[in-house]
């Protein structure tokens, strides 16, 4: 079975913080994910990368940037958190094979930022 | 743009009977794929059914079907026999350019009574 597992599920931080949201997969997928999801509005894409330092700017890249040093793993960086930024972070994953698009998804981080 | 629209935020049924999710999205792409996903409260995102938008045959697994329409460009998932365990946030997605664009709906609450 595809794992794909991030740092913490609760985070609690302040604002003006630095935050860091790592999410590992363990299938050798290629494309990587980092998704916000908050109620009435579904998941956004805030980034995707399709390869080690690769990176594309999603839907809602503001206040957001990416890090992809490794293929299993792609970190998400708030550089100084604000309260808008209070919700829950979601990391995905796919392979690029022709024909395979579903993407598999981690449990999530709710991150509070107070 | 391409979007996805859940006209239902939330619905309920009863355990054992059968429940329609609606889904309409607009593109401009001719080859895509469609999806549903399950999130149980407080679990991970789960696939419950996928589409090839070039498939005419509409998609079934166990319980679950879709009735896919392209040229109402509707894709509604129905789940026959209602179980407790289905109660969960339901999301349509579709997803183009091999993989690297996934976008999400709303998402639609379903409960299952007992």
């Amino acid at each position: 079975d595809v794992k794909v597992t991030q740092s913490s599920r609760y985070l609690v931080k302040r604002t003006g913080e630095k935050v860091f949201l790592e999410c590992v997969q363990d299938m050798d997928h290629e494309n990587m994910f980092w998704y916000r999801q908050d109620p009435g509005l579904g998941l956004r894409l805030i980034y995707f990368s399709y390869d080690v330092k690769m990176k594309e700017k999603g839907d809602i890249p503001e206040g957001y940037s990416v890090s992809r040093e490794k293929k299993e793993r792609f970190s998400l960086i708030l550089e100084s958190a604000s309260t808008n930024q209070t919700s829950m972070y979601l990391c995905a994953s796919s392979p690029l094979l022709a024909g395979v698009h579903e993407q598999y998804f981690g449990p999530g981080t709710r991150l509070t930022v107070t | 743009a391409q979007t996805v629209t859940q006209s239902q935020p939330e619905m309920s049924v009863q355990e054992a009977e059968t429940v329609t999710l609606s889904c309409t999205y607009d593109t401009s792409e001719n080859n895509y794929y469609l999806f549903w996903y399950k999130q149980p409260p407080s679990r991970q995102m789960i696939l419950v059914i996928r589409q090839e938008a070039y498939k005419q045959q509409n998609a079934t697994e166990n319980r679950f079907s879709v009735n896919f329409q392209k040229a109402a460009k509707s894709f509604s998932l129905k789940i026959s026999d209602s179980q407790l365990g289905d109660t969960a946030m339901y999301f349509c997605a579709f997803i183009y350019n091999y993989g690297q664009n996934f976008v999400f709906g709303p998402g639609t609450r379903l409960s299952v009574l007992p």
